[in-house]
């Protein structure tokens, strides 16, 4: 089956670094590939959306500034969350999709800034 | 936009049959998915069911759509311990690329 693999599945990062969150899809091609974000005891939060070789789409609300998205390849997209604060701590969930008609999520990047 | 809503708990008897309820207002959604998180993991596609039909039968699950009332319902028969989770529901269209909107969850709580 389909198999979306995200690195690191956690990291701890002091405030003002940055933090690169990696997306593959392992075994298709993902035309594109989303990010969410989901606080603690609430569901998913869409935070953008990327096509490869082109510029991400944000949800309202999400800072592209902050939230840098990469998608390079039809397998590899990154979340760069950029000078982290604490409240920037949550579970990153990326997703990949080979077409139209359903998405595969990866397990998730749990990000806790200190 | 699409909201999708679910109610936040649900308690069964392990045995039981466990029925989760869902509502969306977008009417053309074209796939409604169901996901399963465990605490601490990511989300697993338990099914999904195109808005062309009313029911799908996948092992123990069973899901039924009422496209008029925009009701999607998830059935788990003879709910084990190992299925106490967090249910998504969520809601997608077509069209360029797929936009899902996710449901708050239910928590299912299976009693031994």
């Amino acid at each position: 089956g389909a198999v979306v693999s995200q690195h690191p599945s956690w990291v701890i990062c002091k405030s003002g670094t940055s933090v690169k969150i990696e997306c593959r899809s392992l075994d298709f091609q993902a035309t594109t590939m989303f990010w969410y974000r989901q606080f603690p005891k609430q569901s998913l939060m869409l935070m953008a959306t990327s096509n490869e070789g082109s510029k991400a789409t944000y949800e309202q609300g999400v800072e592209k500034d902050k939230f840098l998205i990469n998608h390079a390849s039809l397998t590899l997209s990154t979340l760069t969350v950029t000078s982290a604060h604490p409240e920037d701590s949550s579970f990153y969930i990326c997703s990949a999709s080979p077409g139209a008609d359903t998405q595969y999520f990866g397990p998730g990047t749990r990000l806790t800034v200190l | 936009g699409e909201d999708v809503e679910q109610s936040l708990f649900l308690s069964v008897r392990e045995g039981d049959s466990s029925v989760i309820n869902c509502t969306y207002t977008d009417s053309s959604s074209t796939y409604l998915y169901w996901y399963k998180q465990e605490p601490g993991a990511g989300l697993q596609l338990l099914t999904y069911i195109f808005s062309n039909m009313d029911m799908k039968q996948d092992q123990r699950l069973t899901v039924l759509l009422n496209k008029k009332d925009k009701h999607l319902s998830l059935r788990i028969a003879d709910t084990q311990t190992g299925d106490s989770a967090i249910y998504f529901c969520a809601a997608g269209s077509s069209g360029g690329y797929q936009k899902v909107t996710f449901g708050t969850g239910t928590k299912l709580q299976v009693i031994p």
